[in-house]
């Protein structure tokens, strides 16, 4: 079993629809957790912290179930220009990222 | 964010011939840093944890012999991939870890693509 996996996806949604995205784990250990955003041929780059309150950025909201060991990405009035690859990722002593979830908006 | 710079950020080369990418953390002194691999349609692969001052830890299955990490200074981290061949080519990313974070967030360069021919 991966440690870290995703649905690979891809996800097609119209722009203004709300799209969900799961992760789990399998490191109970694990100690943080965050959502990357990683555009074509470009390193990812950290969309948010994953709080074990739950915790929201605009239109993202991402939440933590320790119990069932999976994060959660809520994206609300997907915009174009969210398309991209979101990668969640475990830290225990490092860094784990799952193989990422592809993400089109269309018009 | 933290900003992490990487050097070059592409390179074409010959088989069997040795390759130099540099990681520097610009604003922030990093005693940890990591490198990645990635290929095509593929995940991030961890392969090796940088540490200031000391040895690197290499991931399971990669070679240390092939893939040397200098971290000389709080600043800069080096990966040389040695004798390189076709099977090399990759985009190789580094990151470093803000040690003020108090949830470890790391903060990546913005990568090295490798085309070895």
């Amino acid at each position: 079993r991966k440690e870290v996996e995703q649905d690979p996806g891809p996800f097609n949604v119209p722009e203004g629809a709300t799209v969900a995205f799961n992760c789990t784990y399998s490191n109970s250990a694990s100690q943080s957790f965050f959502w990357y955003r990683q555009d074509c041929r470009k390193e990812p780059k950290l969309l948010m912290s994953v709080y074990s309150s739950g915790n929201e950025d605009g239109r993202f909201t991402a939440q933590l179930n320790r119990a069932s060991q999976y994060i959660s990405l809520l994206i609300r009035d997907s915009k174009l220009s969210d398309s991209a690859t979101y990668l969640c990722a475990v830290n225990t002593d490092k860094l784990i990222f799952g193989t990422g979830t592809r993400l089109q908006v269309f018009p | 964010g933290a900003v992490v710079s990487q050097h070059p950020s592409w390179v074409i080369c010959k088989s069997g011939t040795s390759v130099k990418i540099e990681c520097r953390s610009l604003d922030f002194q990093a005693t940890t840093m990591f490198w990645y691999r990635q290929f095509p349609k593929q995940s991030l692969m961890l392969m090796a944890t940088s540490n200031e001052g000391s040895k690197a830890t290499y991931e399971q299955g990669v070679e240390k012999d092939k893939f040397l990490i200098n971290h000389a200074s709080l600043t800069l981290s080096t990966l040389t991939v040695t004798s390189a061949h076709p099977e090399d080519s990759s985009f190789y990313i580094c990151s470093a870890r803000v040690p003020s974070g108090h949830y470890n967030e790391q903060f990546f360069g913005p990568g090295t693509r490798l085309t070895v021919l």
